[in-house]
């Protein structure tokens, strides 16, 4: 157990169609980051939110965008599904720079697929 | 980002040292090793990291070259529940201030512990 809850735990949905998905962050931690991990490959950055604000951002295009609420958690909203958006979406939490903190603990992800 | 080179995968009979390797030949001074592990069906999982030199915890060793060129993790005694897919990353950071770090994950070594 890490503290940190993703929703749902999977989703099916049409190519075209919007989804969003859903972090709770480990108590304390102030920046969340998603990945996106297609099969068989290693997870891939999409972006970071620190104080609701995004902070840094991989090379995803515009259709993937999110939001940090004051309570930290935090949403992946992705627009105009495609089949190659079918994967297993990761959130992890953090603490700041500046801050001594540890690692960033990881939920278990959401496997979205695409049809 | 410098760029990691893994091993696809390995096997290790369990109880015995599993030793990891990890190439990553244009990392740059400031930047560290870490070593994340997924086990199926989870989100990756911190192990330890590290700049230039020999770290231990109580889940691993990381031993780096001199010329930090390469690396090894260390599980020094692995059990069924070690199996996974094992992540050598580098990146900025601090020994004790990483973890929002954006990490590049690559392929990974997949291990399988053999009873």
């Amino acid at each position: 157990e890490t503290g940190v809850t993703q929703s749902p735990t999977h989703l099916i949905k049409t190519r075209g169609q919007q989804v969003t998905l859903r972090c709770s962050s480990q108590s304390g931690h102030n920046t969340v980051s998603w990945y996106q991990q297609a099969l068989g490959q290693g997870p891939q950055f999409i972006f970071q939110y620190y104080r609701e604000e995004e902070n840094g951002r991989g090379n995803f295009p515009p259709r993937f965008s999110g939001l940090q609420f004051p309570n930290y958690s935090s949403e992946l909203n992705v627009n105009a599904l495609e089949l190659d958006d079918s994967a297993l979406y990761l959130c992890a939490s953090s603490l700041e720079w500046g801050q001594k903190n540890t690692e960033a603990f990881f939920g278990q992800g959401t496997r979205l697929t695409v049809v | 980002d410098a760029k990691t080179t893994q091993p696809t995968s390995m096997d290790c009979a369990e109880g015995r040292a599993a030793n990891l390797p990890c190439n990553h030949s244009t990392i740059s001074g400031n930047e560290y090793v870490y070593w994340y592990r997924q086990i199926h069906s989870q989100g990756p999982q911190y192990i330890i990291h590290g700049l230039k030199n020999n770290e231990t915890n109580e889940m691993a060793s990381l031993i780096i070259t001199e010329d930090r060129k390469s690396s090894t993790l260390i599980l020094p005694h692995a059990t069924l529940r070690d199996t996974a897919v094992y992540y050598c990353i580098v990146g900025r950071g601090s020994i004790s201030n990483f973890g929002n770090e954006k990490l590049t994950f690559g392929t990974g070594t997949r291990l399988t512990i053999i009873p």
